[in-house]
């Protein structure tokens, strides 16, 4: 079994700070974890994923997250805030079921961009 | 490169009534997907295509909805008779092998 963990509905910073978004994941077995954005009235676009390797995932405008299986946690940062990340962004983790991918996503965080 | 089409964008319909959405995947994809994203929460998983096959209908209400993807390429979901709970955005995603998903813009069925 697995699931996400997202830690708060809603974080709002100010144009140009850091941003964080916290995930915590639970699995049974070794975890496929992705970040995903959706735009309002669009579809969840993939941001970054972890699968093996370096535990520093790079992605896409910006972002980045850390897996630290200690911690059981794949955080989302990027240094500074744009007025254009305003969205909702969903952490997921998955196993895979034959070699497919069967993400179980975490409820969003909406991120809030003040000028 | 096209992405994953879906239609329509928006249905509204009162309660009882029937409706169908529609999906056409990435070409060459033969993983294809419907997730159901209520407000406020991610989505999940309904059904899970491989080509014409569907490989995991687990979470899939089967006195109501229903699903068909007859050749392997496109798909439709169906939801007879919908209920106020229904109301919710419909996603559908495809993937080569199972592999990353791709998204498409969901329709967003509001019943009344």
């Amino acid at each position: 079994a697995q699931s996400v963990t997202q830690l708060g509905s809603h974080v709002s910073v100010s144009e140009g700070a850091l941003v964080l978004l916290r995930c915590n994941y639970s699995s049974s077995v070794p975890p496929y974890l992705f970040w995903y954005v959706q735009y309002p009235n669009q579809g969840l676009q993939l941001l970054l994923k972890y699968t093996t390797g370096a535990t520093l995932v790079k992605g896409i405008n910006g972002f980045e997250a850390e897996f630290k299986k200690s911690e059981t946690s794949f955080h989302l940062t990027k240094p500074s805030a744009h007025m254009s990340d305003a969205a909702e962004y969903f952490c997921a983790v998955s196993a895979t079921s034959g070699g497919s991918y069967i993400p179980t996503f975490g409820r969003g965080t909406s991120l809030i961009v003040h000028p | 490169e096209a992405g994953v089409v879906q239609s329509p964008r928006y249905k509204i319909i009162e309660k009882k009534q029937p409706v169908a959405f529609w999906c056409n995947p990435i070409s060459g994809h033969n993983t294809l997907y419907w997730y159901l994203q209520n407000l406020g929460q991610g989505p999940e998983l309904l059904i899970r295509y491989e080509n014409e096959e569907a490989v995991d209908d687990s979470q899939l209400p089967k006195d109501r909805f229903s699903a068909e993807r007859l050749k392997g390429v496109d798909s439709t979901l169906k939801i007879q008779p919908a209920e106020l709970g229904d109301s919710a955005v419909y996603l559908c995603a495809s993937s080569f092998s199972g592999g990353l998903q791709f998204f498409g813009p969901g329709t967003r069925l509001t019943v009344l």
